[in-house]
């Protein structure tokens, strides 16, 4: 069965922590994706890699970085949390050159206090 | 760019039909896929369409224009585990991968 993890579930930070969330997936996929999940604003993506030690800038990337050091993991990274990046984050994994379906982590709350 | 327009919210009763449409303006044109989200859970596939016509899918079927940048979304049958909202989305081809970008998604409220 196909599974892509998200560390937490919840967290809830200080404005101007750091903070790392993480995604795993065991599908062997070159794509992985961030997506931030806002009410009325849908999901935007903020990063995407297409393999290990490479990324790509989405949509709205301020604010985020990303590291892919393994090919099974994908992380974001938010340098110095700000109250405008409390958001439900989605982690997704697709095949690479395949126009096909996003496998989906059950998401990370987060908020930042 | 990409634009995806879809309602925000559509009530309906058990056991009826609800269509749920999505306009799309986007620079190339790589098909289209419907995902559905229940509340607090992950998006999951439901459909993808790359040619126009409709594609059945037992109780869900989706269609597509590619001329009217068009798709809509047709749930038949409607049951209360139906209730969930439901995401429009286009990919954009990009170096060796793709992207999707979503519409805001409509959230179906199916009523006994």
């Amino acid at each position: 069965d196909v599974k892509v993890t998200q560390s937490s579930r919840y967290l809830v930070k200080r404005t101007g922590e750091k903070v790392f969330l993480e995604c795993v997936q065991d599908m062997d996929h070159e794509n992985m994706f961030w997506y931030r999940q806002d009410p009325g604003l849908g999901l935007r993506l903020i990063y995407f890699s297409y393999d290990v030690k490479m990324k790509e800038k989405g949509d709205i990337p301020e604010g985020y970085s990303v590291s892919r050091e393994k090919k099974e993991r994908f992380s974001l990274i938010l340098e110095s949390a700000s109250t405008n990046q409390t958001s439900m984050y989605l982690c997704a994994s697709s095949l690479k050159g395949f126009i096909g379906e996003l496998f989906f982590g059950e998401g990370s709350r987060l908020t930042v206090l | 760019g990409q634009n995806i327009d879809q309602p925000t919210e559509m009530t309906a009763t058990e056991g009826a039909i609800v269509q749920i449409n999505c306009t799309y303006q986007t620079s190339g044109f790589n098909g289209l896929f419907w995902y559905q989200q229940h509340a607090g859970e992950a998006p999951t596939f439901l459909s993808y369409n790359v040619l126009d016509g409709l594609e059945e899918k037992g109780r869900f079927s989706s269609f597509l224009s590619r001329s009217k940048g068009y798709s809509y979304l047709l749930l038949k049958e409607l049951q209360m585990k139906d209730s969930a909202s439901y995401l429009c989305a286009v990919p954009l081809l990009v170096a060796a991968g793709n992207k999707l970008t979503f519409g805001g998604g409509t959230r179906v409220l199916v009523k006994p």
